[in-house]
């Protein structure tokens, strides 16, 4: 069975870095499969941040495009998050999803809030 | 990038009712449309990949249409459970393009 599972601090600091690694199990991480981060904010919709490939391939929001760097370790099977001068706009519930292009995101972590504050 | 707009934004509807949310693409988009639940603190479900296909378990209830640039969710004889969030997903290439989500509530 496929499972996620999301850790990072739950409180960053402004102008800090946000930092969340999502850990795959039960599956192997290589493969056709792309993983993603998607955040939403409170009350608000989903928004897409980027994804992985295993072969280390990134594909970035454009709208955070230049503070978001994604990364895979293939021998911890897991994927990153980094997200960099955050401000209270980002902060959200991040959730860590398995992607494909048929099938869109069909497993999804349970989401870690990360509050954005001094 | 493609854009994704969906409408309404919020409805209400009740028991028994059958409702449809539409998704509009700013371009051609073919089938690669998701259509996904979300109930208030709660993962996001996918219900329909591809447009049209369901994802298994889910109540046939739901059914989804379209391709290009219009693309439809509708959810027949409405129930309890139903009522929620729902987001279209543009899934056919990067970047990825949610749309805003409507809220369907009990009239």
């Amino acid at each position: 069975q496929v499972q996620l599972q999301a850790s990072g601090p739950g409180l960053v600091k402004p102008s800090e870095t946000l930092s969340l690694t999502c850990a795959v199990s039960g599956f192997s991480f290589t493969g056709a499969y792309h993983w993603g981060w998607i955040r939403q904010s409170p009350g608000q919709g989903l928004e897409w941040i980027g994804s992985v490939h295993y072969s280390g391939n990134t594909y970035y929001n454009p709208s955070l495009k230049g503070r978001v760097t994604l990364s895979v370790d293939t021998s911890k099977n897991h994927f990153s998050l980094r997200l960099t001068s955050v401000t209270a706009a980002d902060t959200a519930i991040y959730f860590c999803g398995r992607f494909t292009w048929l099938q869109a995101f069909g497993i999804w972590d349970q989401g870690t809030t990360v509050t954005v504050s001094s | 990038d493609i854009q994704m707009t969906q409408s309404p934004s919020a409805m209400s509807a009740s028991v028994g009712d059958r409702v449809t949310i539409t998704c509009r693409a700013s371009q051609d988009i073919r089938n690669s449309l998701a259509w996904f639940q979300q109930k208030p603190g709660k993962v996001p479900e996918r219900l329909i990949y591809g447009s049209s296909n369901l994802q298994s378990g889910v109540p046939s209830r739901f059914s989804g249409s379209g391709s290009g640039t219009e693309f439809t969710l509708t959810i027949s004889n409405l129930q309890p459970e139903d009522f929620a969030t729902y987001y279209c997903l543009y899934h056919g290439d990067y970047p990825l393009t949610f749309g805003g989500g409507t809220k369907l509530e009990i009239k």
